[in-house]
């Protein structure tokens, strides 16, 4: 089946940095690559949509200049949280269409990120 | 209103058990149907994808759709205590704003030995 990484798997980071996080997938190509932010024991909230070679689309209420995603490739998204704050932590999760072949999205394995 | 009502649970059943997972949604524009289990600190899995009324079987999993009355059930039949998971409901309109998913609370289950 279709595969999509995440890097890193988890980060600590000290409040005012910023951080990166990689979205793959393996073995398929995905223009449209999704962003979603999950809160403990919350559903997932879309924050954005990333189209290959494009900007990307924010939803209602999240910072594009906080949350700045790159989708440079078919098979490569990347979201940096920038200055972090604690309350940025949370698990972040990213999902990718599969356009040639079911359609459907396939997520990652999420990054948990801690702000300190 | 939310979009998407889903009973978070927990539930608690013993092997063998059916279970049955359930959502209503509001809008009307939503075309596609999902259930998606997720483990803990991981990422969801597609389990099952519709687009129409009526039940679509996948082993010992059963989608049911009823577009009239805005409602998908989800049926796990001769649970395992694998089952035990999260499982979210998911729904998408289609059209420009294909692939952007709308998700339910999720109903976390605990399947018992």
């Amino acid at each position: 089946g279709a595969v999509v990484s995440q890097h890193p798997s988890w980060v600590i980071c000290k409040s005012g940095t910023s951080v990166k996080i990689e979205c793959r997938s393996l073995d398929f190509q995905a223009t449209t690559m999704f962003w979603y932010r999950q809160f403990p024991k919350q559903s997932l909230m879309l924050m954005a949509t990333s189209n290959e070679g494009s900007k990307a689309t924010y939803e209602q209420g999240v910072e594009k200049d906080k949350f700045l995603i790159n989708h440079a490739s078919l098979t490569l998204s990347t979201l940096t949280v920038t200055s972090a704050h604690p309350e940025d932590s949370s698990f972040y999760i990213c999902s990718a269409r599969d356009r040639l072949g079911t359609d459907t999205q396939y997520f990652g394995p999420g990054t948990r990120l801690t702000v300190l | 209103q939310k979009e998407v009502e889903q009973d978070p649970g927990p539930l608690s059943v013993p092997e063998g058990a059916i279970v049955s997972l359930n959502c209503t949604y509001s809008n009307s524009a939503f075309q596609y149907f999902m259930w998606y289990r997720q483990y803990s600190r991981k990422g969801p899995e597609l389990l099952m994808y519709t687009y129409s009324s009526g039940n679509k079987e996948d082993g010992r999993f059963t989608a049911q759709v009823d577009k009239s009355s805005k409602y998908i059930s989800l049926f796990i039949r001769d649970s395992q205590p694998s089952d035990s998971a999260t499982y979210l409901c998911a729904f998408n309109a289609g059209g420009t704003s294909y692939g952007k998913l709308t998700f339910g609370q999720g109903t976390i289950l605990t399947v018992h030995p």
